[in-house]
């Protein structure tokens, strides 16, 4: 199983709306992270979560607020988010440590109207 | 801060020709990859170069990594309809942690 699940496929939310996205991987791998993606720019990396724990948040605001309950599920809760905040949210797992090889999902499209 | 710079930023071509897409930085990395992108979809890992001068192939895409390890290059021959997307390099970044970051990407158009 080389899938990163991600869902849901879709999200359309209002700016009072609380909303979670969640990840799901079970190829063992140690580090998970979480990318925004806007259309025809790059990922931007949010979060990385190595061996379970936040090694690195990207200076993101606290109405983003990753969560990772075990080795093989990742989530990123919302609260509060902005019309800007809309965009393709990317989940990735790789092996860990020096091994950045990493494998996305499909991704959720979230609006925020 | 290690960045990424890649070029051209689009390419749009007819079905046969060849192109050259770079990824440069200031940077030493230990390794460099890249990815291609379709829309809607996430990243899909292509290649890892590991080693300076290191020159790998798979298919019609050629990928060299630079001796000094700061840039890289993906080749492809004859492109294909099909090999139209967001074709992104990407580098570990330490710093307080180990993490993937991307160049602005190469948004790649063939038509026939």
């Amino acid at each position: 199983d080389t899938e990163v699940t991600q869902t849901p496929k879709h999200l359309v939310m209002g700016m009072t709306n609380k909303k979670s996205l969640k990840c799901e991987q079970h190829m063992g791998h140690r580090a998970m992270y979480w990318y925004k993606q806007k259309a025809k720019k790059p990922p931007e990396l949010m979060f990385v979560y190595s061996y379970e724990k936040l090694s690195i948040n990207e200076s993101v605001p606290s109405r983003f607020s990753p969560e990772c309950p075990n080795s093989s599920l990742l989530n990123l809760h919302l609260h509060a988010l902005q019309p800007e905040d809309s965009a393709l949210y990317l989940c990735a797992s790789s092996r860990g440590r020096a091994n950045t090889e990493a494998f996305f999902g499909q991704g959720t499209r979230l609006t925020v109207v | 801060t290690q960045l990424l710079e890649q070029s051209p930023q689009f390419l749009s071509i007819q079905e046969g020709e060849n192109l050259t897409v770079y990824c440069n930085s200031s940077s030493v990395f230990s390794s460099l990859q890249w990815y291609r992108q379709e829309p809607g979809e996430g990243p899909v890992l292509l290649v890892t170069v590991v080693t300076g001068g290191e020159v790998k192939k798979l298919k019609r895409l050629t990928f060299q990594f630079g001796d000094a390890r700061k840039d890289s290059s993906l080749h492809i021959t004859a492109a294909q309809p099909g090999d139209t997307g967001l074709y992104l390099c990407a580098g570990a970044r330490s710093q307080a942690g180990t993490a993937l970051i991307f160049g602005k990407g190469t948004t790649l158009s063939v038509s026939s």
